[in-house]
């Protein structure tokens, strides 16, 4: 099972760039990396998903080196309601495998005005 | 297409109570994980089920807990003799599995042990 390590906060301003890293040194072949936001009171929400090199969605940017030892979510141009928990998974995709879903700590990402 | 919907949103239950948790997933999902979330932390793996069936039950206390995800109706979490330290949110998620990890949350419920 891949461990995540993620820094805890992160603040930002505005309009900013954000990028949150993960680390994930025992990453297996068959693993993805899936990363969460959760705001207070709400159940997570899928943000974006990779294997390897760049996936790009509508919200998020993600950044996977050739190694998949760490991987960098990048949110453009953060506002206000950007600030939530963040939260970086790895694990295998095959059918059945629950650990998929095996949330770490998350990172705090507050923006501020 | 509804989402994970998840009752009672807010629970209050008294010590040694019964809490019964219910979590009705994604239209076509036939893949149903609980967490539990306690104040400041992280969300933690409790039980993985398929209809009928229990794939993973590595997260769930030995004792007092158990969870059900019948062929017809909603998938139960339930604690028997709830104690003071079963006070959490507890979230559900649904995913149609066949290796897709994209898994969608209900809101929670949130449980109170007086």
């Amino acid at each position: 099972l891949a461990k995540t390590t993620q820094p805890i906060s992160m603040d930002s301003y505005e309009g900013q760039e954000v990028n949150i890293t993960c680390s994930h040194n025992n990453i297996a072949t068959n693993d993805y990396i899936t990363w969460y936001q959760q705001f207070p009171s709400q159940g997570p929400r899928f943000i974006i998903q990779g294997y390897k090199t760049k996936v790009t969605n509508e919200v998020a940017s993600l950044f996977i080196p050739a190694d998949r030892k760490s991987s960098t979510l990048s949110l453009p141009r953060v506002s206000l309601s950007d600030t939530a928990v963040y939260y970086c998974l790895v694990g295998d995709s095959k059918p059945g495998s629950a650990r998929q879903l095996t949330f770490g700590s998350g990172t705090q990402l507050t923006v501020l005005p | 297409n509804a989402g994970v919907m998840q009752n009672p949103r807010h629970l209050v239950r008294r010590r040694g109570q019964e809490a019964r948790l219910r979590c009705s997933p994604m239209k076509g999902h036939s893949h149903v994980y609980w967490y539990r979330q306690l104040p400041e932390e992280g969300l933690k793996f409790m039980v993985y089920l398929q209809k009928e069936n229990i794939i993973d039950e590595s997260g769930m206390p030995k004792e007092r807990f158990s969870a059900e995800f019948p062929k017809e109706g909603p998938s139960i979490l339930r604690i028997q003799q709830v104690v003071r330290g079963d006070s959490a949110a507890y979230f559900c998620a649904s995913s149609p599995g066949l290796g897709n990890t994209e898994a969608f949350f209900g809101q929670g419920t949130r449980l109170t042990v007086v």
